[in-house]
């Protein structure tokens, strides 16, 4: 089955920086790769996802690269604010008669003011 | 209000008594899923839906059962919860299954005592 890593799993930047997170996946069939936030005591929404097809995309100040060949993605959070403070986390999954989405561990995301 | 909504939210409960927490969706979505959420671990799949009467384990099925008798409801039973089956648990929905944005419920913390 699909195997996630993802790094680090703590990350604190100061307010401006960027913050980078990278997963690995293993099955080369995976063709989605969202990424998930999770302020702390709530559920986890949806920031920003990517399909096999597209090798980047952007939405304001997030943006998620993706080599299919390496088998790894990544967020890139610009302009941090404290706001962005959060468990983050990458998944992956879909591709064929895979209907799993498998989790990273996650990623403590401080953004110190 | 489109949403997930799961009950209980809290549970204490003793070792093998039986238990059953529901989920409910009125967004029509065919696909649901149910997962668990232990610190240091992220989150895992525990069994998905991906329309009435068609179930599939997850990643860690073992000691759980689910049923979806009805496209809204996907319930997760707890025939003889054990410890180790303390945890916070996600109920999620989407149109269907991967690629499409999975929408999570509040969360269910249970502690099996």
């Amino acid at each position: 089955g699909e195997n996630v890593e993802q790094h680090p799993s703590t990350l604190s930047v100061q307010e401006g920086d960027s913050a980078v997170i990278k997963c690995t996946y293993s099955d080369s069939a995976s063709n989605y790769f969202p990424w998930y936030k999770q302020e702390l005591g709530k559920r986890p929404q949806l920031i920003i996802d990517i399909r096999s097809n597209v090798g980047e995309k952007k939405d304001q100040r997030i943006a998620v690269t993706l080599n299919k060949t390496a088998k790894h993605f990544s967020l890139h959070i610009t302009e941090t604010q404290p706001e962005d403070s959060a468990v983050y986390f990458c998944a992956a999954g879909g591709g064929g008669s895979n209907y799993k989405l498998t989790f990273g561990k996650g990623t403590l995301l401080t953004v110190n003011p | 209000e489109a949403q997930v909504t799961q009950n209980p939210r809290y549970l204490i409960t003793v070792t093998g008594k039986k238990l059953t927490v529901t989920c409910s969706q009125n967004m029509n979505h065919e696909y649901m899923s149910w997962y668990r959420q232990d610190p240091g671990l992220g989150l895992r799949q525990i069994y998905y839906s991906m329309n009435v009467e068609v179930t599939d384990k997850g990643d860690v099925p073992e000691g759980y059962k689910v049923s979806r008798k009805e496209k809204r409801n996907f319930p997760l039973i707890l025939e003889s919860p054990s410890p180790n089956q303390t945890s916070l648990y996600f109920c999620a929905s989407s149109l269907q299954g991967p690629p499409y944005e999975q929408y999570f419920g509040p969360g269910t913390r249970l502690t099996v005592t």
